[in-house]
């Protein structure tokens, strides 16, 4: 068990440029999970696939916010049109369906800066 | 919609100096309560989930309580390791989203 995994760690853009951040779960997880922290808050929710279907997403997940995972099994967080207000840290978590509340696993996440 | 509230912001603690860090709910359905270590540039660290009113978890230092309006993470004789930011998070209602409170940013002080 390798943890969840994340690339890259960090990621410096200037704005309007898209970005693409990878999220590896834990293996056996099914359930999949994406979050952004800013400074002195905590995480908030973007967007959970089950398997590669996704079916919750937040309104925090505006347009240009599009995250995949094609074969349930890695996923993929695109930001496009980069803004200085996505400049936050990007959070992925996994977990195993099955029980009354799946505890989420995180990852190190990709600490994006926008210029 | 769900809020979770966590108090104080910030504690400073002596070595050896036990204490409390609050975390209060309004959810619909509640169905697990979560906390979380989260050392600075690092993603959260799972501590333990609650499930009921009257649980407890304990690990090491530390133990975990539930009510049915909030939760209590107890820290007993805290080392200076145990200085990061603790963040509580529910789970509600039929899918698997997760609200989490600000934090509490402990520091422990040799």
């Amino acid at each position: 068990d390798t943890g969840v995994s994340q690339n890259p760690r960090h990621k410096i853009t200037k704005r309007g440029q898209n970005v693409t951040f990878r999220c590896d779960p834990i293996s056996e997880h099914n359930r999949l999970y994406w979050y952004r922290q800013t400074l002195g808050q905590g995480p908030e929710f973007l967007t959970y696939f089950q398997n590669e279907a996704q079916l919750e997403k937040s309104r925090l997940l505006s347009d240009r916010f599009s995250a995949e995972r094609p074969k349930g099994s890695f996923s993929t967080l695109e930001i496009q049109r980069t803004e200085q207000g996505d400049s936050a840290m990007y959070l992925c978590a996994s977990s195993v369906a099955g029980t009354v509340t799946d505890t989420q696993y995180f990852g190190p996440g990709t600490r994006l800066t926008v210029l | 919609e769900d809020q979770v509230t966590q108090s104080p912001e910030a504690l400073r603690l002596q070595e050896g100096e036990s204490s409390s860090l609050n975390c209060s709910y309004t959810v619909s359905g509640l169905r697990g309560l979560f906390w979380y270590r989260q050392d600075p540039g690092k993603g959260p660290e799972f501590l333990f989930t609650l499930y009921s009113a009257g649980e407890e978890k304990e690990k090491e230092r530390l133990k975990a309580t539930l009510t049915k309006k909030e939760s209590f993470l107890h820290i007993t004789a805290p080392k200076p390791e145990d200085s990061a930011t603790y963040l509580c998070a529910s789970i509600s209602g039929g899918y698997q989203k997760v609200t989490f409170g600000i934090g509490t940013k402990l520091q422990v002080i040799p």
